[in-house]
């Protein structure tokens, strides 16, 4: 069983609305990842965290994404507005620092109707 | 970072060895090997890395040639539970920590 918790385990959404993803990750990571992964491809960073700051976003498509981890521990992503082209599953993990082996939740799977 | 290629699919009898290679033959002196799996509705799993040495720990071992330009995973008494994709990746560890993720080999393990 993933260590790393995400939630909520599936979400279905209209376009246009607002979709938000939670993250708990393992205790004591200092460092914790965003990915994205469409179905039959491989995972895809989308944001990372030293802490509370973030690290790399370089592939977050800022004008409808966002991602915090205010207090250095658990994290949110968030989509506004959603396309139907966000369906994926959302997967975050964490490492005890960077460079360290990434331990990964089981998701977000996010249908956009 | 180097960038893997892998089968896109392998077949195992349950209880043989499976052994999955990766090519990347372009890979650098200062990254790693790393090799994580998927079953299917999960995230991915971490399984083990490397540099050079060959590597064991207990769920799987990693044999890295001489030269570097590929590897093999092996999964020794392969159960129906390790029917997954295997993602085989290099990264340089001092750096960031992102990792590429290819497309991976889907293993799948036969009664």
């Amino acid at each position: 069983e993933a260590e790393v918790a995400q939630s909520p385990r599936y979400k279905i959404t209209e376009k246009s609305q607002a979709v938000a993803f939670w993250c708990d990750p393992i205790s004591g990571h200092a460092t914790l990842y965003w990915y994205r992964q469409i179905l039959g491809q491989g995972p895809e960073l989308l944001v990372q965290f030293q802490d509370e700051s973030v690290v790399d976003d370089s592939q977050l498509p800022k004008d409808r994404f966002s991602a915090e981890r205010l207090k250095g521990v658990d994290s949110t992503l968030k989509i506004q507005p959603a396309e139907l082209g966000d369906s994926a599953m959302y997967l975050c993990a964490s490492s005890l620092d960077r460079g360290q082996p990434q331990h990964f939740g089981d998701g977000t799977r996010l249908s956009i109707l | 970072d180097a960038k893997t290629t892998q089968p896109t699919s392998m077949d195992c009898a349950e209880g043989r060895a499976a052994n999955l290679p990766c090519n990347h033959s372009t890979i650098s002196g200062n990254e790693y090997v790393y090799w994580y799996r998927q079953i299917h509705s999960q995230g991915p799993q971490y399984i083990i890395h490397g540099l050079k040495n060959n590597e064991t720990n207990e769920m799987a071992s990693l044999i890295i040639t001489e030269d570097r330009k590929s590897s093999t995973l092996i999964l020794p008494h392969a159960t129906l539970r390790d029917t997954a994709v295997y993602y085989c990746i290099v990264r340089v560890d001092n750096q960031g920590g992102k990792l590429i993720f290819g497309q991976g080999t889907e293993l799948s393990v036969k009664p």
